[in-house]
């Protein structure tokens, strides 16, 4: 079945350091958006790619839609400890697009250390 | 912050007994969606409403029924809880299909013994 594979699962990283993470997947997709959930919180969108080989930012993430339609790329430059959370890739899930049917990745949990 | 609140946040309930969780948007967003979350397995889809009275199974819909009365009101219930079952619930809604942005609720967690 469909799935979106993100790598890596987890990050233990220093506050200040940049981050990268990334998320594959078997078939080709033309949305591909970027959550972030908080402990204790629902996910909130950070970012969304509609365009094969796009990069977007928003503050110190950039997010690029890769130009094979297969994956996408999140980065975080100079990492704070407010940026600790579970990030999720999620895409249009196959037969449920027009619903807005959403598949998501497993996420990358990054805890950040001051 | 897009409008949704669920409700309970928390519940503990036991094996067999009914239970209804509730969405409430104040978006009037045609879409809401009820995923459930789980180590290891991210966020899946139970069901989802494309209107009123319009809704449809998702990834994991077995053991949950689901209701939509009014734009503002999504219910999942499960007929007869099952350990199985414990979860974070979380709601979600949007105003257009076609992997439009969704936006999510607080969640509620579920525990079943």
């Amino acid at each position: 079945g469909q799935q979106l594979n993100q790598s890596p699962q987890s990050m233990f990283i220093q506050e200040g350091e940049d981050v990268s993470m990334n998320c594959t997947s078997s078939s080709i997709f033309n949305t591909w958006l970027w959550y972030k959930q908080e402990p204790g919180e629902g996910p909130v969108l950070l970012i969304a790619l509609y365009k094969a080989g796009e990069l977007t930012s928003n503050g110190r993430l950039t997010a690029q839609f890769g130009i094979t339609r297969k994956d996408s790329f999140l980065n975080i430059s100079a990492s704070i400890p407010s940026d600790v959370g579970i990030y999720f890739c999620a895409g249009p899930l196959r037969g449920g697009g027009s619903q807005g049917n959403l598949i998501f990745g497993k996420g990358t949990k990054l805890s950040v250390k001051p | 912050d897009a409008g949704i609140t669920q409700s309970p946040r928390h519940k503990v309930t036991e094996t067999g007994t009914p239970v209804t969780l509730r969405c409430h948007q104040t978006e009037n967003h045609r879409y809401m969606y009820w995923y459930r979350q789980d180590p290891g397995h991210g966020l899946r889809l139970i069901h989802y409403s494309y209107g009123v009275k319009d809704t449809d199974k998702g990834e994991v819909s077995d053991g949950y029924s689901v209701s939509r009365s009014k734009t503002e009101d999504f219910l999942l219930t499960l007929e007869s809880a099952t350990s199985s079952q414990t979860s974070v619930y979380f709601c979600a809604i949007s105003d257009r299909g076609g992997a439009a942005t969704q936006y999510f609720g607080p969640g509620t967690r579920l525990t079943v013994l």
